[in-house]
Order: C-alpha cells, then sequence, then structure tokens
C-alpha cells in the first residue's frame, strides 16, 4: 500500500503571507496527486488535480508541483477564507488521503 | 448541476447492518466512477470504496473489505453502500462522491453532503 505523509500537520500565518504544505509519497507516484480544501462542517473541495492543475474556478493564488515521491501545494497570498484543512491524495494505486494540513490565521 | 444526495445514515449497534443511498442528477450517472470517502469526527478523509461506471471493478479500503459492499443502479442514478458488521470505528461522514474517470479512480470532482453514521450501542 501507498502510504502518504503530509507536513506540517498544522500551521498559523498572517493574511498576505505564503503557505508551503509538502505531501510525501511512499514510492513513485509519478503525478498522480490531487489536493483538497476542506472547511469545517463542509465536503471537501478540489483545488489541484495531477499534481498542478487547477480545477476550473479555483483562485490562482493557490498552485501545485512535484512527482514522483515530492509534493508541494502553496497559496501565494493567504486570505481570510482560506482557513481550512488541506489533503492530499495519491491515485496511482487505490486511492489514499494524506492526514491533512490545518491552515489558521495568526 | 451535478447534486449527489446521500441518505441511510443513523445510529446503529455494533454487528449490526445499515445501508445508505446516494442520489445523483446533473449529469450522465453511468458515464463516470463513483466513490464512498468518509470521515470520522475530528478525523482526516479516509477513502472507503469506489465502482467503475458500469459496476465491473469495485475497490475497497483494506479497514471495509469483506463487510461492506458498493453497488450501483444506472437505471435509477443510485449508488448504495451496503455495511455489515458495523464496528465502532465505523462512525463517521459518509460522503457520496463523483470521479472524473469512467473506469478507475483519478480525481473526485463532486462530492455529496454527507450523513452521519454512528455505531454504538
Amino acid at each position: 500500500d501507498i502510504q502518504m505523509t503530509q507536513s506540517p500537520s498544522s500551521l498559523s500565518a498572517s493574511v498576505g503571507d505564503r503557505v508551503t504544505i509538502t505531501c510525501q509519497a511512499s514510492q513513485d507516484i509519478n503525478k498522480y496527486l490531487n489536493w483538497y480544501q476542506q472547511k469545517p462542517g463542509k465536503a471537501p473541495k478540489l483545488l489541484i488535480y495531477d499534481a498542478s492543475n487547477l480545477e476550473t474556478g479555483v483562485p490562482s493564488r493557490f498552485s501545485g508541483s512535484g512527482s514522483g515521491t515530492d509534493f508541494t501545494f502553496t497559496i501565494n497570498s493567504l486570505q481570510p477564507e482560506d482557513i481550512a484543512t488541506y489533503y492530499c491524495q495519491q491515485y496511482d494505486s487505490i486511492p489514499r488521503f494524506g492526514p491533512g494540513t490545518k491552515v489558521d490565521i495568526k | 448541476q451535478v447534486q449527489l444526495v446521500e441518505s441511510g445514515g443513523g445510529v446503529v449497534q455494533p454487528g449490526r447492518s445499515l445501508r445508505l443511498s446516494c442520489a445523483a442528477s446533473g449529469f450522465t450517472f453511468s458515464s463516470y466512477t463513483m466513490h464512498w470517502v468518509r470521515q470520522a469526527p475530528g478525523k482526516g478523509l479516509e477513502w472507503v470504496a469506489l465502482i467503475s461506471h458500469d459496476g465491473s471493478n469495485k475497490y475497497y479500503a483494506d479497514s471495509v473489505k469483506g463487510r461492506f459492499t458498493i453497488s450501483r443502479d444506472n437505471s435509477k442514478n443510485t449508488v448504495d453502500l451496503q455495511m455489515d458488521s458495523l464496528r465502532g470505528e465505523d462512525t463517521a461522514v459518509y460522503y457520496c462522491a463523483r470521479d472524473n474517470s469512467w473506469y478507475r479512480a483519478t480525481y473526485i470532482q463532486y462530492w455529496g453532503q454527507g450523513t452521519l453514521v454512528t455505531v454504538s450501542s
């Protein structure tokens, strides 16, 4: 089974800051990696698919990069509405989500 | 617009069964892989099961294999999750979700609002 790790598990940043989250797979998953945002009490929302493709309608301050085992998710200028938990998800084999990163405003 | 509406959640005793259903609308249901994903209270997302567009391929998380069964009825635009031998650790919000692909898992573009299953005596 492919295991996913994310870091950090939580972070606090100021409005306007650049925020970076990393996701690591236990084996090569090519670019089969997606990123989701989940706000409290809500269903997750797809932000990035295939490691670096921005889903339609998602603000351009969100971006993703990486391939193989190491991936990065970036919010270029943190906004108050970005407070949420962010999950990576691989689909090289059966789907598996990372443990999540909770993002707060400092 | 795409809508996924789950039903069937509730409180059930350990060892008993429960069947969740998801009604889909706003897209050609028979063309997409469907998933069930769950989230225990205060925990992260856990993928549970998927079924390909025509029901020919089904995959399960190890934690539910042999206890849960996913099925679909393309004539009714529904996908179900039969949950048997329920355990306390199955307590979660269960989300129905639509993949972008017709035959495998890729990325999940649409999610339902979720239905809560509580396993407790």
